[in-house]
C-alpha cells in the first residue's frame, strides 16, 4: 500500500483565517479524496481531487469554502477558507488506485478558536 | 442514498471474551465493502474488503463475513491492544464510500 503523509498534523486556528493541509503519497496513484471527521462522528467525504481539473464536490460542499488542487498524481492540498468554530475536526486525504482500495492518511487535526 | 449503520455504537468486552460487530448497509450497486481500523488521533487503518454475498476473510483475530445486506467482524479471544474504533464503509458503482457511524471496542484485561 502507499505511504501517505499530511501536513501540518494539527493546527490552532483563529476564527476568519484560512488553513491549507498537503497531502503527498510516495507513488503515482488515480484517486484522491478528502474527508472531514468530526468529532465522534464518522467521515464524510468532501471532494474528490481531479488531476488537472477541478475538483468534485459532495452535497453539502463547496469551492469557495473548500479549495482543493491536485497538480500532480502524487499531491494534494486542501484549504479551510475563512475558518469558524463548526470547521474543527480531523481532515483526511485518502488515496486509491483505479478501482481499488483507499488508503488514509494520517490526518490533519484542526482546532480554531 | 447510499446508507451504513454500524451496531453497537460501543462495546466493552472482557480480555479472551469473542463477540462480532454488525454493519448493515443499502447500497446502489455493491463494488466492495470495507473494515477499516481507527486508533484515537490517527487515520483509518485498512483491515479487510469484501466483494460478495458468502464471502469471508480472516486476520489474524479478526473475521469478517459478508451478506447481500450487512457483513460482521467477528473478534476471537480479543486482547487490550484491539482497542480502537472499527469503521466498516460501502463503494458504490461510482467508486464512492459511504462510511457508518463506527464501533468503539473496549478490550479490558
Amino acid at each position: 500500500s502507499a505511504v501517505i503523509s499530511q501536513k501540518p498534523s494539527r493546527d490552532i486556528c483563529q476564527r476568519g483565517t484560512s488553513l491549507t493541509i498537503q497531502c503527498q503519497v510516495d507513488s503515482q496513484v488515480t484517486m484522491m479524496f478528502w474527508y472531514r471527521q468530526q468529532p465522534g462522528q464518522s467521515l464524510t467525504l468532501i471532494a474528490t481531487a481531479n488531476q488537472g481539473s477541478e475538483a468534485t464536490y459532495e452535497s453539502g460542499f463547496v469551492i469557495d469554502k473548500f479549495p482543493i488542487s491536485r497538480p500532480n498524481l502524487t499531491f494534494s492540498t486542501l484549504t479551510v477558507s475563512n475558518m469558524s468554530p463548526e470547521d474543527s475536526s480531523i481532515y483526511l486525504c485518502s488515496v486509491a488506485a483505479q478501482q481499488e482500495t483507499q488508503y488514509f492518511g494520517p490526518g490533519t487535526r484542526l482546532l480554531v478558536l | 442514498e447510499d446508507q451504513v449503520t454500524q451496531s453497537p455504537e460501543a462495546l466493552r468486552l472482557q480480555e479472551g471474551e469473542s463477540s462480532s460487530l454488525n454493519c448493515s448497509y443499502t447500497v446502489s450497486g455493491l463494488r466492495g465493502l470495507f473494515w477499516y481500523r481507527q486508533d484515537p488521533g490517527k487515520g483509518p487503518e485498512f483491515l479487510f474488503t469484501l466483494y460478495s454475498a458468502g464471502e469471508e476473510k480472516e486476520k489474524e483475530r479478526l473475521k469478517a463475513t459478508l451478506t447481500k445486506k450487512e457483513s460482521f467482524l467477528h473478534i476471537t479471544a480479543p486482547k487490550p491492544e484491539d482497542s480502537a474504533t472499527y469503521l466498516c464503509a460501502v463503494e458504490n458503482a461510482g467508486n464512492m464510500l459511504t462510511f457508518g457511524g463506527g464501533t468503539r471496542l473496549m478490550v479490558k484485561p
